[in-house]
């Protein structure tokens, strides 16, 4: 059954903690995304990668930073997080690629409280 | 820019009831159009999609035809289940190369026994 883990389901932080945020995809698959869940809001675009070492900001990517070092791995970074950054974060990943066939398929999401 | 509106929730409904979930669209060029669904505690998870227009995309008792005309992807199902409470979201993406998707708000489905 492939899969999209995401490693924490709930952390609790303190303002101006730095938060590590890991995804991991088990599918070989080139595109990962990280995504901000909020009520009435959807789901928002914070970054995403199409390849090792490369990186493209989404819609909000102000505060947040990420690293994929490996294919499989793509980590969300809060610097310093802030309260206005408390929200359920959603990992997901596809193949490459412009059919329309391609599905992401996402992980169970971590849901990151910040006092 | 691209962009999903969808209905407003909570939607309210008895078991065996029909369901209807209307969503619009936005969208430069001929985009392909998703249903997901979030059941409590859990990620996302693609419900039916289309990708071309007047196709019909269905599954689990759902369907949704993709309607150029009037830029909609409305969900329906003829008889709800309990087991279908979940939030639904709709969503397009537009095939820049990087399989991007652009979410609507979600709308919340409470059916009750």
């Amino acid at each position: 059954d492939v899969k999209v883990t995401q490693s924490s389901r709930y952390l609790v932080k303190r303002t101006g903690e730095k938060v590590f945020l890991e995804c991991v995809q088990d599918m070989d698959h080139e595109n990962m995304f990280w995504y901000r869940q909020d009520p009435g809001l959807g789901l928002r675009l914070i970054y995403f990668s199409y390849d090792v070492k490369m990186k493209e900001k989404g819609d909000i990517p102000e505060g947040y930073s990420v690293s994929r070092e490996k294919k499989e791995r793509f980590s969300l970074i809060l610097e310093s997080a802030s309260t206005n950054q408390t929200s359920m974060y959603l990992c997901a990943s596809t193949t490459a690629g412009t059919s329309g066939a391609n599905v992401l398929t996402f992980g169970a999401g971590s849901r990151l409280t910040v006092l | 820019g691209d962009s999903v509106t969808q209905m407003e929730g909570p939607v309210t409904l008895s078991e065996e009831a029909f369901l209807t979930i209307n969503c619009t669209y936005t969208a430069t060029g001929y985009p392909s159009l998703f249903w997901y669904v979030q059941y409590p505690g859990e990620g996302l998870q693609l419900l039916l999609k289309a990708t071309k227009a007047d196709d019909k995309g269905s599954n689990k008792g759902f369907e949704a035809t993709y309607r150029k005309e009037t830029t909609s992807f409305h969900l329906e199902k003829g008889s709800v289940q309990v087991s279908d409470s979940a939030v639904y979201f709709c969503a397009l993406r537009v095939d820049t190369g990087f399989q991007k998707l652009v979410f609507g708000t979600g709308t919340r489905l409470l059916v009750s026994p």
